[in-house]
């Protein structure tokens, strides 16, 4: 069980709008951590996609984008295009486990 | 250009001893902490500890204290992962990242992952 929340699967047609939710507690998103997020590919390394909550490294489409509020943080993918279905993993920092936490992971499926 | 690379497959039985390695370049290897992670087959991402190649400084998540240990070497610019006693539940794929600098750490790069399967 992870110590951050996702939903296991999203979908959306090509050009839709969807989010994934990354839910904490105070002891981690809710401490002022930030959430960062990460794709990964069926048998690829996962890839950084979103970093400090909102912040796209280069290369990422701004299609991409990040928000966080209290212990929740989401990413939301506009233009929903085949090239996105990935899994998607978000992480942050949990201060009285003191380790570095991921979420579940999504599987987006794009219809 | 950044960039961790990672030794390659390993088959082992359970019992046996292993070491995985991952070589940084393009950048002071010595002055970024590094991570491993582990993705069981079909499953999400475990964070399992990091270390400082600097002055070797490590870290273990609570779940994998014990089990594993972490080591650097900073002249050839290598971290590893290593187990003295492999269990068929450490079947799975363990990747390598660097951590960012600051006080809200992300990963980046990763390595490219090395598969380890236990089985008598």
């Amino acid at each position: 069980q992870s110590i951050l929340t996702q939903p296991p699967s999203v979908s959306g047609a090509p050009g839709q709008r969807v989010t994934i939710s990354c839910t904490g507690t105070t002891s981690n998103i809710g401490a002022n951590y930030e959430v960062h997020w990460y794709q990964q590919f069926p048998g690829t390394a996962p890839k950084l996609l979103m970093y400090g909550n909102n912040n796209r490294p280069s290369g990422v489409p701004d299609r991409f984008s990040g928000s966080k509020s209290g212990t929740s943080a989401s990413l939301a993918i506009s233009g929903l295009q085949d090239e996105d279905e990935a899994h998607y993993y978000c992480q942050s920092y949990d201060k009285s486990l003191r380790i570095w936490v991921f979420g579940g992971g999504t599987k987006l499926t794009v219809l | 250009e950044v960039q961790l690379v990672q030794s390659g497959a390993e088959v082992k039985k359970p019992g046996e001893s292993l070491k995985i390695s991952c070589k940084g370049s393009g950048y002071t290897f010595s002055s970024y902490w590094i991570g491993w992670v582990r993705q069981m087959p079909g499953k999400g991402l475990e964070w399992m500890g990091i270390i400082y190649p600097g002055d070797s400084e490590t870290t273990y998540s609570p779940s994998f204290q014990g089990q594993v240990t972490i080591s650097a070497d900073k002249s050839i610019s290598t971290a590893y992962l290593q187990w003295s006693s492999l269990k068929a539940s450490d079947t799975a794929m363990y990747y390598c990242m660097r951590l960012s600098r600051g006080p809200n750490n992300w990963f980046d790069p990763w390595g490219q992952g090395t598969p380890v399967t236990v089985s008598s």
